[in-house]
């Protein structure tokens, strides 16, 4: 099975602008979840999407928003973007949720300038 | 908030020797623990987890131990390679607000050859 897809790569943007990043899992899996990884933050979590219902979501500003489609594929959306959001946001799949495996994609470098 | 804690931050060992990190988790209810190991560059890749109802897991020259009643467990890598050295991840899923993964700090582990 192919494993999990992040669109895109790399993305350089400016303060004040929104973003949105995109997350496939892989076949089969029904949940995503998203972190952001910062040198000094380690992995923080952003949210969890399960068939299409966020269960669970961090301690993040309302700035930061996903959504989950029918088919699983998972989007974040960061508006109003700040210096201090630079950082690699990573998603993870899963089968299910609780005790199952996430497997993480390569995750988007996102730059603010 | 419920809390992961991992030690060392940062960890030099010599090929061959053995290397041990610990995480203490805040939620008593915990049941799932994966740990990750991050090559620099790389996805967080799973290497190894343990489930609250074993106390200790072992694949290779990768083991994995669980206390539930100090709420700690530890990773303990044997007969080290250089190819080991990366960033390991600890991770607990807290029941808390219905079972997120939460990830301690990281450790970086250097193998000197």
């Amino acid at each position: 099975k192919a494993g999990v897809t992040q669109t895109p790569r790399y993305l350089i943007k400016t303060r004040g602008q929104q973003v949105t990043l995109s997350c496939s899992p892989i076949s089969g899996h029904r949940s995503v979840s998203w972190y952001q990884q910062t040198p000094g933050q380690g992995l923080q979590f952003l949210f969890e999407y399960f068939s299409e219902t966020q269960r669970n979501k961090g301690n993040f500003p309302g700035r930061f928003s996903g959504r989950q489609f029918s088919n699983s594929r998972s989007e974040m959306n960061v508006s109003t973007l700040e210096l201090g959001d630079s950082a690699l946001y990573l998603c993870a799949s899963s089968l299910g949720i609780i005790t199952d495996t996430q497997y993480f994609g390569p995750g988007t470098r996102l730059t603010v300038l | 908030g419920e809390n992961v804690e991992q030690h060392p931050s940062t960890l030099s060992v010599q090929e061959g020797d053995s290397a041990v990190i610990k995480c203490t988790y805040s939620d008593s209810a915990s049941n799932y623990f994966p740990w990750y190991k991050q090559e620099l560059g790389k996805r967080p890749q799973l290497i190894i987890d343990i489930r609250s109802n074993v106390g200790e897991k072992k694949d290779q020259r990768i083991a994995v131990t669980l206390n539930k009643t100090a709420k700690h467990f530890s990773l303990h890598i044997t007969e080290t390679q250089p190819e080991d050295s990366a960033v390991y991840f600890c991770a607990a899923r807290t029941l808390i607000q219905g079972g997120k993964l939460i990830f301690g700090q990281g450790t970086e582990l250097s193998v000197k050859p």
